[in-house]
């Protein structure tokens, strides 16, 4: 079974780019989860949708949106990138409870 | 505690040493710690999942137990192996189904 994967791997944006982040779910897992992992800290929590529907948000500004699909997989949406906003992002999907990472995505905003 | 935190931040030992490190996280409204390991460049890989005060569970030479009332978990590695350096992440899930992380145990077992 193929694992939770993450596109692309690696970006390089600019301030006040648009950026966005795409998320497969493992076959089954109908909840997809992201997060923000700054170098030196945990992951924080960014969104959880299930079943298509938003179903909790981290304490993140409006410019960080997301969607799911009927497909399950998803999709992270960040606008008028900061530099602040570098980061790695983890995409968690889920059946019960337990969640399986993605390898994440490594974006440099310059 | 209002957030998850880990301690030490970075640990270094020898191979064969044995090592634990702890996670303290909000004891009001738990749900579940879980446990992960996360090597250099690859995904977060789920250790254990616990729920009970006074949970143990086991998994070769990595170990770890619950305790909700205070709010604390420890993990432990008997015989420490150089394969066993890895970033050690708890998170602590709630009610709501939020979950927090801690910022990581950084193991490094040298040969």
């Amino acid at each position: 079974d193929a694992g939770v994967t993450q596109s692309p791997t690696h970006l390089i944006k600019t301030r006040g780019q648009q950026v966005t982040l795409r998320c497969s779910p493992i076959s089954g897992h109908k909840s997809v989860s992201w997060y923000q992992q700054v170098l030196g800290q945990g992951p924080q929590f960014i969104f959880q949708y299930y079943e298509k529907e938003e179903r909790g948000r981290g304490n993140f500004p409006d410019r960080f949106s997301a969607r799911q699909f009927p497909n399950y997989s998803s999709e992270l949406n960040v606008n008028a990138l900061l530099l602040g906003d570098s980061a790695l992002y983890l995409c968690a999907s889920s059946l019960i409870g337990e969640q399986y990472f993605g390898p994440g995505t490594r974006l440099t905003v310059t | 505690i209002l957030n998850v935190e880990q301690s030490p931040q970075s640990l270094h030992v020898q191979e064969g040493d044995s090592t634990n490190f702890t996670c303290s996280f909000p004891s009001s409204n738990f749900y579940a710690l879980h446990w992960y390991r996360w090597e250099t460049a690859k995904s977060p890989e789920a250790l254990f999942v616990m729920t009970l005060n006074g949970d143990e569970k086991k998994k070769g030479r990595i170990s770890a137990t619950l305790n909700t009332k205070e709010g604390y978990s420890y993990l432990y590695i008997k015989g420490s192996q150089p394969e066993d350096s890895a970033t050690y992440l708890c998170a602590s899930r709630n009610n709501n189904n939020d979950m927090r992380f801690g910022a990581g145990t950084r193991l490094t077992v040298k040969p």
